[in-house]
């Protein structure tokens, strides 16, 4: 069946502008994830989502970051004001129901803030 | 948080030899320790995963071991083989996240 879907493959925007990601994930599946990865590093947790509410998002680093999972399928995340920094790997995984199952990630979004 | 560490963070070996990669976890609570493998510009994608009611488990030429009381898990690669090159990363679970380490890149020489 389909797996995790993300787009944009590749965004590249300036700084200061607004971005959004998008993540569709695997059908029937109602946790939803997104991690962000930067080189030579391991996926870092941002948000996770069961169902359309986030159950954790400790993960955002300030409130420039923002996700939605409105229907409880696509998810997308927001980013304002981008920085520099920001510039990363955005992944998103989804699993079936949360906890300990496991995650089928997205080939990610790479994000390139100039 | 859990406090994750993966050691070593490069490993070279030649082809047909074994592999292991070591994770170090700080909370006691976790329960569910996964490896994951992404090759270069790829997903990572879960290749073998223990639960803390078992000491190991194999599939076959991959295996992890865990030690609940010491709090670390294995990555074994047996036979390792070219196609095996790509970074590794534990992921051990702790209420509602898994934290990743930092990962292992595996060289395999032919």
């Amino acid at each position: 069946g389909a797996g995790v879907s993300q787009t944009p493959s590749n965004k590249v925007t300036e700084k200061g502008k607004y971005v959004e990601l998008r993540c569709d994930p695997i059908s029937g599946h109602t946790a939803l994830y997104w991690y962000r990865q930067s080189l030579g590093q391991g996926p870092e947790f941002l948000i996770y989502f069961q169902g359309t509410g986030a159950a954790d998002d400790s993960g955002l680093p300030n409130d420039r970051f923002f996700a939605v999972r409105p229907e409880g399928s696509v998810s997308t995340l927001k980013i304002q004001r981008t920085e520099r920094g920001d510039s990363a790997v955005y992944l998103c995984a989804s699993s079936l129901k949360g906890g300990t199952s496991p995650l089928h990630f997205g080939n990610g979004t790479r994000l390139t803030v100039t | 948080g859990e406090n994750v560490e993966q050691h070593p963070s490069t490993l070279s070996v030649q082809e047909g030899d074994s592999a292991v990669i070591k994770c170090t976890y700080s909370d006691s609570a976790s329960n569910y320790f996964p490896w994951y493998k992404q090759e270069l510009g790829k997903r990572p994608q879960l290749i073998i995963d223990i639960r803390s009611n078992v000491g190991e488990k194999k599939d076959q030429r991959i295996a992890v071991t865990l030690n609940k009381t010491a709090k670390h898990f294995s990555l074994h690669i047996t036979e390792t083989q070219p196609e095996d090159s790509a970074v590794y990363f534990c992921a051990p679970w702790d209420f509602n996240k898994f934290y990743f380490g930092s990962g292992t890149k595996l060289n395999v020489k032919p």
